[in-house]
């Protein structure tokens, strides 16, 4: 059983809504990742938080905006989406600083549709 | 030109036969690599890291090639349960994955 949840699992929202992503993960990490996955494309790194600070925005559109609140959670806020964001969006941690560290561990998912 | 490039596939094999996949990388600083795999649906997971000496873990054998940037997975006596998608994967500095998109294995009974 993965050690990183993420809710909702299923998200379908108008591209005039507000709504965000939870993600949580128990493993005692201290960095945390947002990757964007649509069909037929590699996975695209979006943000990455290392020890609850951004260290990395992907040159993402402003209305994906993440928030890590603590080293546990990390949220990713939603507003005025296009149809093109329908996308599954994959959370991840890990444990930076580690010797032949590279390994993440990566939620289930949010499957996003936006009409 | 990709950071990460594969073969998409798809790979359809019978059970018991031995397939191989490659893998080329643009970034000549990439520091670590991996191949992860992903079933249909479901998150990526972690399914071996790969040394410039070559490693074996059970039926899967990884090989990296820095000077041609270059990396391989052999699996053998492949599985029914082996059908995936298999993920090069190369680690750049600061501790940054970048993903290729994926080869599409099927092993058929």
């Amino acid at each position: 059983e993965t050690g990183v949840t993420q809710t909702p699992r299923h998200l379908v929202m108008g591209m005039t809504n507000k709504k965000s992503l939870k993600c949580e993960q128990h493993l005692g990490h201290n960095a945390m990742y947002w990757y964007k996955q649509s069909a037929k494309k590699p996975l695209e790194l979006m943000f990455v938080y290392s020890l609850e600070e951004r260290v990395e925005n992907n040159s993402v559109p402003s209305r994906f905006s993440p928030e890590c609140p603590n080293s546990s959670h990390l949220f990713l806020h939603l507003h005025t989406l296009q149809p093109e964001d329908s996308a599954l969006y994959l959370c991840a941690s890990s444990h930076l600083g580690l010797a032949g560290g590279g390994e993440q561990f990566f939620g289930p998912g949010t499957r996003l549709t936006v009409l | 030109r990709k950071e990460v490039e594969q073969d998409p596939g798809p790979f359809n094999v019978p059970e018991g036969a031995t397939v191989a996949f490659n893998c080329t990388y643009s970034n000549s600083a990439s520091q670590s690599f991996f191949w992860y795999r992903q079933d249909c649906r479901k998150e990526p997971k972690l399914l071996m890291s790969v040394y410039s000496s070559g490693n074996e873990d059970g039926r899967f054998t990884a090989q990296l090639n820095r000077a041609s940037q270059y990396i391989s997975l052999l699996i053998r006596d492949s599985k029914l349960s082996d059908s995936a998608t298999y993920l090069c994967v190369i680690m750049e500095y600061g501790n940054k994955l970048v993903f290729g998109a994926g080869t599409i294995l099927r092993v058929k009974s």
